[in-house]
């Protein structure tokens, strides 16, 4: 079975700062990977997936992410973060060539960037 | 591309009644999920599509809900005998291809009395 394990709840960062939002994930085989964020009173928003290839991957906003196959782990980082930044971010995985689509979906993890 | 819209937004009623939710997937999108959502989880995979044939479906979908997509094109999820466990976010979302990177809806809200 598929999980995805976000630690934190929420994440307190400054503006400018670098930020880390972490994920680790389970799955039968290799996975695909994603960052989804979610605004107040707005739909889920694609950041960034990892399918194969670069371990580093990058996405929408200034977003990157790093995959680590020995630590099962898809952290999503930003060099310097905004003030607009501030979001719920979810990390969901897919195990590749199942034939299933379904994604499953961590808990989430809150971003504040403060001033 | 108008990105994937669900009716309504928000929806009250009391328990025991149906409900009817639609979604309008993206255009060229064959491609098509149902999702629920509630406070504090993230989304939870109810169902999926690929044009008109409904190719998966979770265990959470129970007896009392039905989806479809009828043509290919805008699908419905009917709850039938609505309890108040159901209350939560549907969300629709819709791809272009087999990776996952999935366009959602802003979700229709149930809450159930």
């Amino acid at each position: 079975a598929q999980s995805v394990a976000q630690p934190e709840d929420q994440v307190n960062v400054a503006e400018g700062n670098p930020l880390t939002v972490k994920c680790t994930y389970s799955v039968s085989g290799n996975p695909y990977l994603f960052w989804y964020v979610q605004y107040p009173n707005r739909g889920l928003q694609f950041l960034l997936k990892y399918i194969t290839g670069d371990n580093l991957v990058k996405g929408s906003y200034g977003f990157e992410a790093e995959f680590n196959k020995s630590q099962t782990s898809f952290h999503l980082k930003k060099p310097s973060a905004l003030v607009s930044d501030s979001a719920l971010y979810f990390c969901a995985v897919r195990a590749m060539n199942t034939g299933f689509q379904k994604l499953v979906f961590g808990t989430g993890t809150r971003l504040l960037v403060s001033p | 591309d108008t990105g994937v819209s669900q009716d309504p937004r928000h929806k009250i009623t009391k328990r025991g009644q149906n409900v009817t939710f639609r979604c309008d997937p993206i255009s060229e999108h064959n491609r098509l999920y149902w999702y629920r959502q509630t406070l504090g989880q993230g989304p939870e995979f109810l169902t999926y599509f690929q044009n008109e044939a409904q190719l998966e479906k979770s265990r959470l979908l129970s007896d009392r809900f039905s989806a479809e997509r009828p043509k290919g094109s805008f699908s419905t999820l009917e709850i039938q005998r609505t309890e108040q466990g159901d209350s939560a976010m549907y969300l629709c979302a819709s791809s272009r291809d087999y990776t996952g990177e999935l366009f959602f809806g802003e979700g229709s809200r149930l809450t159930v009395l």
